[in-house]
């Protein structure tokens, strides 16, 4: 069966220091993968996507960037973090663009 | 454009009744509907999804969903809910470009025993 993995689970970092946010899954092979983040309230929006290794495509022009080093691992980064980073950032994968699957999330505060 | 729209932030039921969570969806062309549950601090569990076929969709913990496509709906619904159903529930519609998925803001439902 098919499992997805996000780390850290919680994350506390000071404005302007980087960040690298890694997950992976198993179990599957050519999976799409999604970036959402979820922000105070509710709601979830989509960051990134990616159909294959190194193709990435950005939903909303943000301080944050990904990358899809292998198959099944997906890293959200960014160089400089600001106070309006805070958030749940969930990752997802798919088959055939249909169900997505979420990983248990990265809660992440920026102070 | 596509969007979802789930008009209640909340929804209030006694164990035991029945639920329903109101979902309405804009899309072009046959809608790929989706269901998720998510509890506190944990990631979406997929519940159900509408591709095709019968407009009764069965999905996981005794949840089913109902598309109606004369009223542009898609709304979950349990015959007799339980205190673990308390949650907060997302409806999605896949795009148009088949690239990701539009979720509604989310109906926080709230079973009391």
């Amino acid at each position: 069966s098919q499992t997805i993995h996000q780390w850290p689970a919680t994350l506390v970092q000071p404005v302007g220091s980087p960040l690298s946010l890694e997950c992976t899954v198993e179990g599957t092979s050519n999976p799409n993968l999604y970036w959402y983040r979820q922000a105070a309230g509710r709601g979830l929006q989509l960051l990134f996507y990616s159909v294959g290794i190194g193709q990435i495509s950005s939903e909303v022009p943000q301080n944050l960037s990904a990358s899809r080093p292998q198959d099944r691992q997906f890293i959200l980064s960014s160089k400089k973090l600001l106070l309006s980073d805070s958030g749940f950032y969930l990752c997802a994968w798919s088959q055939n663009t249909e169900t997505q699957y979420f990983g248990p999330g990265t809660r992440l505060l920026v102070l | 454009a596509q969007s979802v729209a789930q008009p209640e932030d909340q929804v209030n039921v006694a164990e035991g009744n029945p639920l329903t969570v109101k979902c309405t969806y804009s899309v072009s062309g046959n809608p790929y509907l989706f269901w998720y549950v998510q509890y506190p601090n944990r990631g979406l569990q997929f519940l159900l999804k509408y591709i095709t076929g019968d407009n009764l969709v069965k999905g996981s913990y005794g949840f089913e969903a109902e598309f109606n496509k004369s009223q542009t709906s898609f709304h979950l619904k349990k015959p007799s809910a339980l205190v673990s159903d308390s949650a907060l529930y997302f409806c999605a519609v896949r795009n148009q470009a088949g690239t990701a998925l539009i979720f509604g803001k989310g109906t926080t439902l709230s079973v009391s025993s």
